[in-house]
């Protein structure tokens, strides 16, 4: 069965610093990747998705990832945070018409 | 814009008092799904309709019921909620194999 893992559960930075979210899926055929974004009180919006071509996907708010498929990975990238990205984030796979989500990760960033 | 509603955004029932939730949408998605999330925890599907045909996730406790009339509105009923019922539950909508479209949610407090 598909599987999505997230490894970094908690994540503080402060403002400006870079931010690499890691997720890595477990199928080895064509996959449909996506990063959603929960705000806190808000509900799950996408950021960005992968279903073919350019490996570099840029997202909103600053947002890329990256597919490798020789890693089974789908990183999510921002080179400088802001406050407002404080939220909950979430890998997930689509599986026929489901998704698989990770577990999240919850970055939190400070002035 | 087009969206995803969900009624109420709260909802406080008793122990073992039956309750519905309710969803909308305005996407023509043909497949509209269920989600329970708890704090800190990424979204557990329940079931799902692809268009009239219903798929129930083999862990999803006999206690959850759904219906959808139409392509619109899709209903969530708990039958005889417990207090491990009580949770955020998410309505999504999608045309796969395009990612999926999430509600606001409702926040299911049980007493």
């Amino acid at each position: 069965a598909q599987s999505v893992s997230q490894h970094n559960h908690h994540v503080i930075l402060s403002e400006a610093a870079s931010l690499e979210l890691g997720c890595n899926y477990s199928y080895g055929g064509t996959v449909n990747l996506f990063w959603y974004v929960q705000y806190p009180g808000q509900h799950l919006q996408l950021l960005l998705k992968y279903f073919s071509g350019d490996p570099l996907v840029k997202g909103i708010k600053g947002f890329e990832a990256e597919f490798i498929k020789s890693k089974f990975s789908f990183n999510l990238r921002k080179p400088s945070v802001q406050w407002s990205d404080t939220a909950e984030y979430f890998c997930a796979v689509r599986n026929t018409d489901k998704l698989i989500f990770g577990t999240g990760t919850r970055l939190q960033v400070f002035p | 814009d087009a969206m995803v509603i969900q009624n109420p955004r709260y909802q406080v029932t008793q122990f073992g008092k039956p309750v519905t939730l309710s969803c909308s949408q305005t996407l023509n998605h043909n497949v509209m799904y269920w989600y329970q999330q708890k704090s800190s925890q990424a979204p557990k599907l329940l079931f799902h309709y692809y268009d009239k045909d219903f798929n129930n996730e083999a862990d999803t406790p006999d206690n959850f019921q759904s219906r959808r009339p139409n392509t619109s509105f899709c209903f969530l009923d708990i039958r005889s909620p417990g207090l491990g019922d009580a949770a955020m539950y998410l309505c999504a909508t999608s045309s796969p194999p395009n990612e999926q479209f999430f509600g606001p949610g409702t926040r299911l407090t049980v007493l």
